[in-house]
């Protein structure tokens, strides 16, 4: 199976703030890279597809990048509603593989 | 809109059975393939199982392979889950999730079932 490692697992940010979460797959996986948001009770929510494609309906304050094995999840501004969990996974191969998350507070 | 709404969950011991239902409206179901993700509490997300819109390809994870069996029925437009052999380690929230078509991409997600073994 592929491994996905999120750095850093926690971090903690300001209003206003640039944040940048990066996640490295332990093999090549092109762009089969997605973006999910989690916030406490709640179901994720697709942010980001195929490395850098913006789901609709989601601000965009969110971009990612990165292809291969090395990908970023970018916040340009952070708003009060983005404190989260974030979870990139692959989907270039089954079983589709999650990190396991970042937490953002 | 779409929605997925799981039913099912609940409290069982070690070695018992469990089917989990999603029942999907908003959207054309059988031209989608779905899945099942787990959460186990306050731990990160798990891919359980998929299948395709024609039932013709399933997937399971190795944690779960042997023991739960992924249906559709797309003239309920309603997913499946049948666990058996149920273990400590299969507590988690239970979310029946909708693939975007574009490589177990998952765009819909139900609000989950919790599923909790125990004796």
């Amino acid at each position: 199976d592929i491994q996905m490692t999120q750095s850093p697992s926690s971090l903690s940010a300001s209003v206003g703030d640039r944040v940048t979460i990066t996640c490295r797959a332990s093999q090549y996986i092109s762009s089969y890279l997605n973006w999910y948001q989690q916030k406490p009770g709640k179901a994720p929510r697709l942010l980001i597809y195929a490395a850098s494609s913006l789901q609709s309906g989601v601000p965009s304050r969110f971009s990612g990048s990165g292809s291969g094995s090395d990908f970023t999840l970018t916040i340009s501004s952070l708003q009060p509603e983005d404190f989260a969990t974030y979870y990139c996974q692959q989907s270039y191969s089954t079983p589709g593989t999650f990190g396991q998350g970042a937490k953002l507070e | 809109e779409v929605q997925l709404v799981e039913s099912g969950g609940g409290l069982v011991q070690p070695g018992g059975s469990l089917r989990l239902s999603c029942a999907t409206s908003g959207f054309t179901f059988d031209d989608y393939p779905m899945h099942w993700v787990r959460q186990a509490p306050g731990k990160g997300l798990e891919w359980v199982s998929g299948i395709n819109w024609n039932s013709a390809r399933i997937d399971y994870a190795d944690s779960v392979k042997g023991r739960f069996t992924i249906s559709r029925d797309n003239a309920k437009n309603s997913l499946y889950l049948q666990m058996n052999s149920l273990r400590i380690e299969d507590t988690a929230l239970y979310y029946c999730v909708k693939d975007y078509a574009v490589a177990a991409t998952f765009d819909y997600w139900g609000q989950g079932t919790l599923v909790t073994v125990s004796s």
